[in-house]
C-alpha cells in the first residue's frame, strides 16, 4: 500500500541458521533504511543506504550484513542470531536522506 | 547526541473529545520532525512534518502538530478523536545538518466510543 514491500512477513529461525531479509521499493527513492522495533523499546536505526553506498551503521552487531544492489533492493543477511534479536524489523525509503520516509509492512522474525 | 521523548505511553480519551500526544525533542542546530502512525501489524504511515515555514502543520485523517521551538516540542492535535484513531503514535526528530531520524518511545492511544 505505501510502494514498499518486504518479505518474508513472518520469520522463525534458530540460533545457527542463515537467513535473509528481502525489501524492495517502488517509489523510485534514493535512499533505504533497516529498522529494529522490539517490544518496549523505541525503534532503532540499524542502516542507512543513500544512492547504494552505506551512509549509517548504527553499531549493529556483525551478525547483521546488509546489502544494497541498487536503489529499489535492500537485503538483511541474517547469521547465528540470538533469541534477543527477535523483533520486527522494518525497511523504509525516502526520496532523499532527511526526506519523509516510508515504511514497509516489516518482518517478525523469532530467533529460538 | 539527538533524543526524542513521548512522556506518555498511552492516552485514553473518549470518542468526540479532543486528543493531544506529547513530543520533546533536542537536535542540534535547526530540527525536522515527523509524527507517524502505527496500527497492528503494519509498518508506520506518515502523518505529517515539519521543516520549516508555519509553526502549525496539519496533515492526514484531521491530525495536526505545533512546532514550539522555545519549549522544543512538537505535540500532535486532533479536535475530535475517533474510535479508528486507535493506534501506537510515534514522534521522530533530525538535524538539518544530519541523516538520522531518531524516534520516540511511541505512545499508545485508546479512543473508547
Amino acid at each position: 500500500e505505501t510502494g514498499v514491500t518486504q518479505t518474508p512477513r513472518h520469520l522463525v529461525m534458530g540460533m545457527t541458521n542463515k537467513k535473509s531479509l528481502k525489501c524492495e521499493q517502488h517509489l523510485g527513492h534514493n535512499a533505504m533504511y533497516w529498522y529494529k522495533q522490539s517490544a518496549k523499546k523505541p525503534l532503532e536505526l540499524m542502516f542507512v543506504y543513500n544512492f547504494k553506498e552505506q551512509t549509517e551503521n548504527n553499531s549493529v552487531p556483525s551478525r547483521f550484513s546488509p546489502e544494497c544492489p541498487n536503489s529499489s533492493h535492500l537485503f538483511l543477511h541474517l547469521h547465528t542470531l540470538q533469541p534477543e534479536d527477535s523483533a520486527l524489523y522494518l525497511c523504509a525509503s525516502s526520496q532523499e536522506v532527511r526526506d519523509t520516509q516510508y515504511f514497509g509492512p516489516g518482518t517478525r522474525l523469532t530467533v529460538l | 547526541a539527538q533524543s526524542v521523548a513521548q512522556p506518555e505511553d498511552q492516552v485514553n480519551v473518549a470518542e468526540g473529545n479532543p486528543l493531544t500526544v506529547k513530543c520533546t525533542y533536542s537536535v542540534s542546530g535547526n530540527p525536522y520532525l515527523f509524527w507517524y502512525v502505527q496500527y497492528p501489524n503494519r509498518g508506520l504511515q506518515f502523518l505529517l512534518k515539519y521543516i520549516t515555514g508555519d509553526n502549525l502543520v496539519k496533515g492526514s485523517y484531521g491530525f495536526e502538530a505545533e512546532f514550539n521551538k522555545s519549549q522544543t516540542s512538537f505535540h500532535l492535535k486532533k479536535p475530535s478523536a475517533l474510535v479508528s484513531d486507535s493506534a501506537l503514535y510515534f514522534c521522530a526528530a533530525g538535524s538539518a545538518a544530519g541523516n538520522k531520524l531518531t524516534f520516540g518511545g511511541g505512545t499508545r492511544v485508546l479512543v473508547k466510543p
